[in-house]
C-alpha cells in the first residue's frame, strides 16, 4: 500500500526555523516526485514546489522561492520542507503529494500525505 | 501564471441530483487537468486526471470532460458522501495552479 506519512503538528514562534517531513512507503521512492502544497486556514490549495528524489532536483513556485527549501534523503525515503525564519503568515496546513515525473511538470497527484499543521504565533 | 477559475464557488444540491462544476483555464493546458475532492479535516483525494480519466477506485458517477479551455466535473447522482469541496488543478505549466474550489453543500 502506498503511503506518505508526514511528521506531526508544530507550534513555533516567529523567526524560528522548522523542518517538516514526508516519508514514502509501498513504492519506489525515486520513481516519483514529491510536491508540497499549502492550505491556509479556510482557503484553497497552493502548489509550493517539488523535488525529484532521484536527482534532488527542485522546482519552486515564484510565490515561495527563497522562503522555503525542499530537499530529500532517498536513503530513508523522506522529503522535507524547511523554513529558516518563520512568519505568522506561514500558519497553514502543509501537504506532501506524489506524482510521476516523465515530462517537464510531472503528472497529477495520486497520493497525498495526511498533512502537517504548522502554527506560528508569538 | 495560468489562472484556473472555478464556478460556482458554492453549490447547494440534494441527494440524487446531477451536479456540474466548471473550471476555466486562462490559456490552453491541453488535457493536463486533474480534479480532487477534499472533505473537512482530510487531505485532497484524486478523482479525475488528464481531464477525463477516472482514478482507480473512484465511483463511476464521477466523470470529467473538456472543451477547449473549459473543463467540467460531473457527478451523475449525488450521494451523501459526495458533500465536500472540489478543486481543479492544471499540471501543464509551472507554477502548477489550482482553482479556488467549489463547496458542494446539502440543500
Amino acid at each position: 500500500e502506498v503511503q506518505l506519512v508526514q511528521s506531526g503538528a508544530e507550534v513555533k514562534k516567529p523567526g524560528e526555523s522548522l523542518r517538516i517531513s514526508c516519508q514514502g512507503s509501498g513504492y519506489s521512492f525515486t520513481n516519483y516526485w514529491i510536491a508540497w502544497v499549502r492550505q491556509m486556514p479556510g482557503k484553497g490549495l497552493e502548489w509550493m514546489g517539488r523535488i525529484d528524489p532521484s536527482e534532488s532536483k527542485t522546482k519552486y513556485s515564484p510565490s515561495f522561492q527563497g522562503h522555503v527549501t525542499i530537499s530529500a534523503d532517498r536513503s530513508i525515503n523522506t522529503a522535507y520542507l524547511q523554513w529558516s525564519s518563520l512568519q505568522a503568515s506561514d500558519t497553514a496546513m502543509y501537504y506532501c503529494a506524489r506524482s510521476l515525473g516523465g515530462f517537464s511538470t510531472g503528472y497529477h497527484f495520486d497520493h497525498w500525505g495526511q498533512g502537517n499543521l504548522v502554527t506560528v504565533s508569538s | 501564471d495560468i489562472q484556473m477559475t472555478q464556478s460556482p464557488s458554492t453549490l447547494s444540491a440534494s441527494v440524487g441530483d446531477r451536479v456540474t462544476i466548471t473550471c476555466r483555464a486562462s490559456q490552453s493546458v491541453n488535457s493536463w487537468l486533474a480534479w480532487y475532492q477534499q472533505k473537512p479535516g482530510n487531505a485532497p483525494k484524486l478523482l479525475i486526471y488528464q481531464a477525463s480519466s477516472l482514478e482507480s477506485g473512484v465511483p463511476s458517477r464521477f466523470s470529467g470532460s473538456v472543451s477547449g479551455t473549459e473543463f467540467t466535473l460531473t457527478i451523475s447522482s449525488l450521494q451523501p458522501q459526495d458533500f465536500a469541496t472540489y478543486y481543479c488543478q492544471q499540471y501543464s505549466y509551472y507554477p502548477l495552479t489550482f482553482g479556488g474550489g467549489t463547496k458542494v453543500e446539502i440543500k
